[in-house]
C-alpha cells in the first residue's frame, strides 16, 4: 500500500560506476519529481516529470538522466558517478493543478566510495 | 520566484516546554503552505498544511501553524514537545501549477 516507492533503499558504489533509483507511485498523480539533499539536509530540486514530459530541469550536470516511461515511474540514472553525488536521494509526486503537495518516498542513500 | 525563509537552523529546547518554528515566505499571490517533518534516516512526512480557511492550522503530533498573510509567515508552534518531535522540519510555499519551494530546514532537538 506504499504511496511512493524508491529502490534501492541504500546503494554503494564505486567512483566511475552508473547506477539507477527506480521510483513508482500509486497516488494517480500526473507530477513527479526527484530532489537531491545533502548532508546539511537542503533539498534540492533536480527534475519534475508532468505527465512523462520534463517540466522542470534544474542544473544538474547531465549525467544525471531521468526517465519516466508513464505517469506512475519515474527512474533516475545516473552516469560515470562522483564523490560529489553522494547524498539521499528523493523521489516524490504531487498533483500539479491543485496545491501541488509533495508525497515523498523513503529515500535513497547514494554513497559513492 | 517564490522564497522560504526558515531563520533558525537549529532549535534546541527542553521536554515539555512549547517550542515555536519560524517560517517566513515571500509571495505576492494566493499560496499553499506546508510543514514536513523529516524523522532520521526517514523519508519527509505532512505535517499540516494551509490552503484556504481558518488561519490557524491544526496538525499531527499535536503541532499547529498560523497563517498570517501581513506577516508573510506560517510559524509551527507545539505547546509541549517529547523526545520524539526530535527531527528535522521544512517549510514549504506553492501556488497552482507553480514549483514547490522548500526552505533550508531547522533542526528540533528536545533535551531531555
Amino acid at each position: 500500500d506504499t504511496a511512493v516507492s524508491q529502490t534501492p533503499k541504500y546503494l554503494v558504489t564505486q567512483m566511475g560506476n552508473d547506477k539507477s533509483i527506480k521510483c513508482e507511485q500509486n497516488l494517480g498523480h500526473d507530477t513527479m519529481y526527484w530532489y537531491k539533499q545533502d548532508s546539511k539536509k537542503f533539498l534540492k530540486i533536480m527534475f519534475s516529470y508532468n505527465n512523462k514530459e520534463l517540466i522542470i530541469n534544474e542544473t544538474v550536470p547531465n549525467r544525471f538522466s531521468p526517465k519516466s516511461p508513464d505517469k506512475a515511474h519515474l527512474n533516475l540514472h545516473i552516469n560515470s558517478l562522483e564523490l560529489g553525488d553522494s547524498a539521499v536521494y528523493f523521489c516524490a509526486s504531487s498533483q500539479l493543478v491543485r496545491s501541488n503537495e509533495q508525497y515523498f518516498g523513503p529515500g535513497t542513500r547514494l554513497t559513492v566510495t | 520566484a517564490q522564497s522560504v525563509t526558515q531563520l533558525d537552523s537549529q532549535v534546541p529546547v527542553f521536554e515539555e516546554a512549547p517550542v515555536e518554528l519560524r517560517c517566513n515566505y515571500s509571495s505576492s499571490v494566493s499560496v499553499y503552505l506546508f510543514w514536513y517533518v523529516q524523522y532520521p534516516n526517514q523519508g519527509l512526512q505532512l505535517l499540516l498544511k494551509y490552503l484556504s480557511g481558518s488561519t490557524l492550522v491544526k496538525g499531527i503530533n499535536g503541532f499547529e501553524a498560523e497563517f498570517n498573510k501581513s506577516q508573510t509567515s506560517f510559524h509551527l508552534r507545539k505547546p509541549s514537545v517529547h523526545i520524539s518531535d526530535t527531527a528535522e522540519y521544512f517549510c514549504a510555499v506553492s501556488s497552482t501549477g507553480n514549483q514547490f519551494y522548500f526552505g533550508t530546514g531547522t533542526s528540533l532537538t528536545v533535551i531531555p
